[in-house]
């Protein structure tokens, strides 16, 4: 039963064109999202988060969008570099109690940007 | 500096054998993880600690067993282990309520 889902196995883009991955989730009671980037041989990196009293979080190149209604997040890489291609993981938690620290993940979304 | 490290960072290892291994985070975190990731690619948590004691069980097999000698380190000790324990390991750590965690680079265990 897969609680963070990311339908899209890959997605290719063109070097300085837009990305945009997307990540659904089941459970309402989430309530911070993160997303992590994943280069092959390594550990996950974090690399930007929401929480769910906010509908957009911006770092530099990389926005994050939540819908909390419709139970859907995405990240948003403008422009994309090749630099971006890797496994980009979506996470997500109940930011209280016991079940602090339980990262939920989706099965990742593999970005190749072209040159 | 490598802030959260693993090692080894491969392992080949019979059916039925115990094998350790070791994770250390240098960036002063009270809580570290141990992770699955398995073959269909999940990433699935399997133990958290908090200041040297026991706060996420996942449903993991108790021939896993975590030890945590002080703050900085988390091992994963398996007994006995089996071709389905073939997977990726990986180990991370967070600072108090933060829910933002530090992964390393995983250790790839071959049951064979």
């Amino acid at each position: 039963d897969q609680q963070v889902k990311q339908n899209s196995p890959s997605l290719s883009v063109q070097e300085g064109r837009i990305s945009i991955l997307n990540c659904d989730y089941t459970n309402s009671m989430f309530d911070y999202f993160l997303w992590y980037k994943k280069y092959p041989a390594e550990g996950p990196t974090f690399l930007i988060s929401i929480s769910s009293i906010k509908d957009k979080n911006e770092d530099g190149r990389f926005t994050v969008f939540l819908n909390k209604s419709a139970k859907h997040l995405s990240l948003h890489i403008v422009p994309s570099q090749p630099g971006d291609s890797a496994v980009y993981f979506c996470a997500a938690t109940l930011n209280y109690g016991g079940s602090q620290g339980n990262l939920i993940f989706g099965k990742g979304t593999k970005l190749s940007v072209k040159p | 500096d490598t802030a959260v490290s693993q090692t080894p960072k491969y392992l080949v290892t019979q059916m039925g054998n115990d094998k350790s291994i070791k994770c250390e985070q240098n960036l002063g975190h009270d809580t570290m993880y141990w992770y699955k990731q398995d073959s269909k690619k999940f990433l699935k948590i399997m133990f958290s600690y908090n200041n040297k004691e026991l706060i996420i069980n996942e449903t993991v097999p108790n021939r896993f067993s975590p030890k945590s000698p002080d703050k900085a380190h988390l091992n994963l000790h398996i007994n006995s282990l089996e071709l389905g324990d073939s997977a990726v390991y990986f180990c991370a750590s967070s600072q108090g309520l933060s829910v933002t965690q530090y992964f390393g680079p995983g250790t790839r265990l071959l049951v064979l």
